[in-house]
């Protein structure tokens, strides 16, 4: 079985302050990582993702994750927060054999920047 | 613009009926999929289908049931069955069911039951 935490409900960071959402995810073999972010009653948009290669993904504005494997961790970061960044911020995981529909969403972070 | 169109936005149902959930997509993905979400829990996958007239269940099925005539419509209908049908309701597409692909998703429908 596969799964995925987001230890936190929420978290709050100041508008121009570093943040960091965290997920540590759990898989048989190597694991393809997704972070997605919805605003409110909208869809799912997708941030980025680590398949193979560099450890520290680039994704859409301006955000970034680290892939961990020692500690099974997958973290959303982003040098400099803004207002417009707060939404709600999925990691999901998928195994490297099988289908895309065993993708395994987490709980969800909700994001809140105060100016 | 290519993207997916979910409709209705918001609907409201009385127990005991059924409901269809519409997702529409120009983006000429084989592949669509239908979530759940419900606060706190992320989102559960309902049923996807790989290509035209086939389709599979996914982890919450029951209650639910789906059709796939044609590539770019995959509708969902929320029937009576469904014990605890209130929620938001997701639909996605990808190019093909690949492991390393993203999903696009549609702007949701919320479904409350009175």
């Amino acid at each position: 079985a596969q799964s995925v935490a987001q230890p936190e409900d929420q978290v709050n960071v100041a508008e121009g302050n570093p943040l960091t959402v965290k997920c540590t995810y759990s898989v048989s073999g190597n694991p393809y990582l997704f972070w997605y972010v919805q605003y409110p009653n909208r869809g799912l948009q997708f941030l980025l993702k680590y398949i193979t290669g560099d450890n520290l993904v680039k994704g859409s504005y301006g955000f970034e994750a680290e892939f961990n494997k020692s500690q099974t961790s997958f973290h959303l970061k982003k040098p400099s927060a803004l207002v417009s960044d707060s939404a709600l911020y999925f990691c999901a995981v998928r195994r490297p054999t099988g289908t895309a529909s065993k993708l395994t969403f987490g709980t969800g972070t909700r994001l809140q920047v105060t100016l | 613009d290519g993207g997916i169109t979910q409709s209705p936005k918001y609907l409201f149902r009385k127990e005991g009926q059924n409901v269809t959930l519409s997702c529409e997509q120009n983006l000429n993905h084989d592949a669509m999929y239908w979530y759940r979400q419900d606060p706190g829990q992320g989102l559960r996958l309902i049923y996807y289908s790989q290509i035209v007239n086939d389709f599979q269940k996914g982890d919450i099925a029951e209650g639910y049931s789906v059709s796939r005539e044609k590539k770019e419509s995959f509708p969902l209908t929320v029937t009576s069955a469904q014990k605890n049908p209130t929620a938001f309701y997701l639909c996605a597409s990808m190019p093909s069911d690949t492991v390393t692909g993203e999903l696009f998703f549609g702007e949701g429908s919320r479904l409350t039951v009175l």
